[in-house]
């Protein structure tokens, strides 16, 4: 019954192979989001999708590319994959967009840990 | 630009000792805040939140934090640590719904518990 989930958790991949991270949340958010965490474990947001539209894109090279066929997916595509793409994603949602309204919590997945050699 | 500082990379606590992860924010507006927690090789699960009202949340496993505007701070603490809590702890912060609804999150504090 996980309510947010990502595939693969474990990726190790050679430089400039192109892959992706598959998410699905099974609650009815309306709002999907990628987080990136570091080897520092410093937490990023990275793009955020509502209804299947794209709300948020930070700063994020164009090599990554998120693809949302539905409200309940958000898939992740990563092309020409660099060394310092190794990080963890993390797969989140909500119900609506953000977390300013009270009972709206981010829930997020468990992370895919993608190691680039 | 908002920002949330959390003060110590790494606390350790004795098992029944008191935990305090201290956490900052910066903002003109404040935020919406938020704690969360991370064990080892899993996802983020929320501890607690503040958005409105009493400036003192109550969490799960015992946890609460209080939002102290004056300080801009949202500390959190738990009066007895158990060995169950060692994990990474983040603060976070959110000005609310909308494109700035995403969450910052602090760098983490990794909380070591000792028998």
């Amino acid at each position: 019954d996980t309510a947010v989930s990502q595939t693969p958790k474990y990726l190790v991949t050679q430089m400039g192979n192109d892959k992706s991270i598959k998410c699905e949340q099974n609650l009815g958010h309306d709002t999907m989001y990628w987080y990136k965490q570091d080897s520092k474990k410093f937490l990023k947001i990275m793009f955020s999708y509502n209804n299947k539209e794209l709300i948020i894109n930070e700063t994020v090279p164009n090599r990554f590319s998120p693809k949302s066929p539905d409200k309940a997916h958000l898939n992740l595509h990563i092309n020409s994959l660099e060394l310092g793409d190794s990080a963890v994603y993390f797969c989140a949602s909500s119900q609506v967009p953000g977390q300013g309204y009270s009972g709206n919590t981010i829930y997020f997945g468990e992370g895919s840990w993608l190691t680039v050699v | 630009a908002q920002s949330v500082t959390q003060l110590g990379s790494h606390v350790s606590v004795s098992e029944g000792a008191l935990v305090l992860l201290r956490c900052n924010y910066s903002s003109s507006v404040p935020p919406y805040l938020f704690w969360y927690v991370q064990y080892p090789n899993q996802g983020l699960q929320l501890l607690l939140k503040y958005t409105t009202g009493a400036t003192l949340v109550k969490g799960i496993n015992g946890f609460e934090a209080e939002f102290k505007k004056s300080e801009t701070s949202f500390h959190l603490t738990k009066p007895s640590a158990h060995m169950s809590d060692a994990a990474e702890y983040f603060c976070a912060a959110s000005k609310g719904g909308g494109s700035q609804g995403n969450l910052i999150f602090g760098k983490g504090t990794k909380l070591s518990v000792k028998p």
